[in-house]
C-alpha cells in the first residue's frame, strides 16, 4: 500500500481565479500516476496518466505536470468555472508484476468554484 | 459500447445475508478492479484481477470474494453481509481504469 497524500483537503475558488493542487507519492519503483476528476454522484473519470519524470500533460483549461524523483505531481486549473467544482483524485501505480495495474487513491481535493 | 455496467444500483441488505454485485465490461480489457467508498476515507481497492481466471487481493479483501470466468465479468459476492459492508462499491476496469456508475449497499 502507497502513501499518497493529496493537499489541500478542499478548496474555495471564485469564478476566473486559477488553482492547483498537489500529490505526492513514493518516488520508489514508480511506474505510473493517473489523476482523476469526481464529480458528485456521478463515477470518477481519467484525466491524465503520467508515466515520464517532467511529463506534463494538458486537457483543455486543466494540466498537470509530474516529478517522479522527488514523488510528487500538481494539477492546474486556469480559469476556474463553477463546472469544475469536483473531487480531484491521483493514484499512482507501482512496477513490478502485476502491481502496475494496481492503483493506490488518494484522498483527494475537493474544488468548489463559486459563480 | 456500454463501458462498464453494475447491476443493482442499490440493495439493502439484513445483517448475514448473501448478495453478488454484478460488474461486466464490453472493452475487451484485461484488468478489473472492485473499490469500495467509504466517507472521508477516499476509494480502497477491494480485489482486483488481471486476467480471466487470476485474481488477487487488494487493500480490504476481507468479507467478500470474486471470480473471473469470463474477460468481461467480474462479479463480487457478499457472503455474510455485516453493517461495516454498508459503502458505496465501484467496478472499473483498464489501465487508466473506467469507472463503472456504481453500488450503493446498505445492511441493516
Amino acid at each position: 500500500i502507497l502513501n499518497v497524500e493529496q493537499s489541500p483537503q478542499s478548496l474555495h475558488v471564485q469564478e476566473g481565479d486559477s488553482t492547483n493542487f498537489t500529490c505526492s507519492f513514493p518516488s520508489s519503483n514508480f511506474y505510473a500516476l493517473h489523476w482523476y476528476r469526481w464529480e458528485t454522484a456521478k463515477s470518477p473519470e481519467a484525466l491524465f496518466v503520467m508515466t515520464l519524470n517532467g511529463d506534463e500533460k494538458k486537457k483543455g483549461r486543466i494540466s498537470a505536470t509530474l516529478n517522479t524523483k522527488e514523488g510528487y505531481s500538481y494539477l492546474y486549473i486556469k480559469g476556474s468555472q463553477p463546472e469544475d467544482s469536483a473531487t480531484y483524485l491521483c493514484a499512482p501505480a507501482n512496477a513490478g508484476g502485476t502491481s502496475y495495474g494496481k492503483l493506490t487513491f488518494g484522498q483527494g481535493t475537493i474544488l468548489t468554484v463559486h459563480p | 459500447n456500454a463501458g462498464v455496467t453494475q447491476t443493482p444500483k442499490f440493495r439493502i441488505l439484513k445483517i448475514g445475508q448473501s448478495m453478488t454485485l454484478q460488474c461486466t465490461q464490453d472493452m475487451n480489457h484485461n484488468y478489473m478492479y472492485w473499490y469500495r467508498q467509504d466517507p472521508g476515507m477516499g476509494l480502497k481497492l477491494i480485489y482486483y484481477s488481471v486476467g480471466a481466471g487470476i485474481t488477487d487481493k487488494g487493500e480490504v479483501p476481507n468479507g467478500y470474494n470474486v471470480s473471473r470466468s469470463t474477460t468481461e465479468d467480474f462479479p463480487l459476492r457478499l457472503e455474510l453481509a455485516a453493517p461495516s459492508q454498508t459503502s458505496v462499491y465501484f467496478c472499473a476496469s483498464g489501465h487508466t481504469q473506467y469507472f463503472g456508475p456504481g453500488t450503493r449497499l446498505l445492511v441493516l
